[in-house]
């Protein structure tokens, strides 16, 4: 069965950093490419992050592009996602999925940007 | 960017009921559309992939049609379950974008 279980959200002031995790099981994590996706409170889906199966090219929303920074580790079965110089408008629940179509989803965890 | 226009924003219908979905996008993705269906509280589940194609385990009530610029999902028969917030996706170019959403209600 595939699981993808996030972690890393909390509560930041604008202008600092998070790193969220990913962890992935039940498929073999290294032929796939993987994806961060967001939702920000009651509003829609907004990708954020990809990249591919080997870490070798990464894709970003113009939003987050110089600021966040998504790698890969397959050794360990974990993507991750490094956010610097947060806003308050980075403020959501951010989803890990497998693949560039997203055909799996985590839970979900939940970044909140405040002072 | 590719904008992805769903209609209606929210829909109002009763169990059995059949539903439509519509997502167009302002140019043509070719067959790189999907359908995922969100629950309150809930990640995201994909129903649809390459415009038409069930996702394994969802219920065959559950259909996608359509080509070029405008795409449909088709719910045959609604069932209790099913009362929940729809979004379409394109990837056919980044930035990779999703429609606004369809929360489907129970009237």
């Amino acid at each position: 069965e595939v699981q993808l279980v996030e972690s890393g959200g909390s509560l930041v002031q604008p202008g600092g950093s998070l790193r969220l995790s990913c962890g992935a099981s039940g498929f073999p994590f290294i032929n796939f490419w993987m994806s961060w996706v967001r939702q920000a409170p009651g509003k829609g889906l907004e990708w954020v992050a990809n990249i591919k199966q080997d870490g070798s090219e990464t894709y970003y929303a113009d939003s987050v592009k110089g600021r966040f920074t998504i790698s890969k580790d397959n050794a360990k079965n974990l993507v991750y996602l490094q956010m610097n110089s947060l806003r308050v408008e980075d403020t959501a629940v951010y989803y890990c999925a497998r693949n560039r179509y997203f055909d799996f989803w985590g839970r979900g965890t939940l970044v909140t940007v405040s002072s | 960017d590719i904008q992805m226009t769903q209609s209606p924003s929210s829909l109002s219908a009763s169990v059995r009921d059949r539903v439509t979905i519509t997502c167009r996008a302002s140019q043509g993705i070719g067959n790189d559309l999907g359908w995922y269906q969100q629950k309150p509280g809930q990640g995201p589940q994909r129903l649809i992939y390459a415009v038409s194609n069930l996702q394994s385990g969802v219920p065959s009530r559950f259909s996608g049609s359509g080509s070029g610029t405008e795409f449909t999902l088709t719910i045959s028969s609604l069932q209790p379950e099913d009362f929940a917030t729809y979004y379409c996706l394109q990837h056919f170019r980044y930035p990779f974008t999703f429609g606004q959403g369809t929360k489907l209600e129970i009237k």
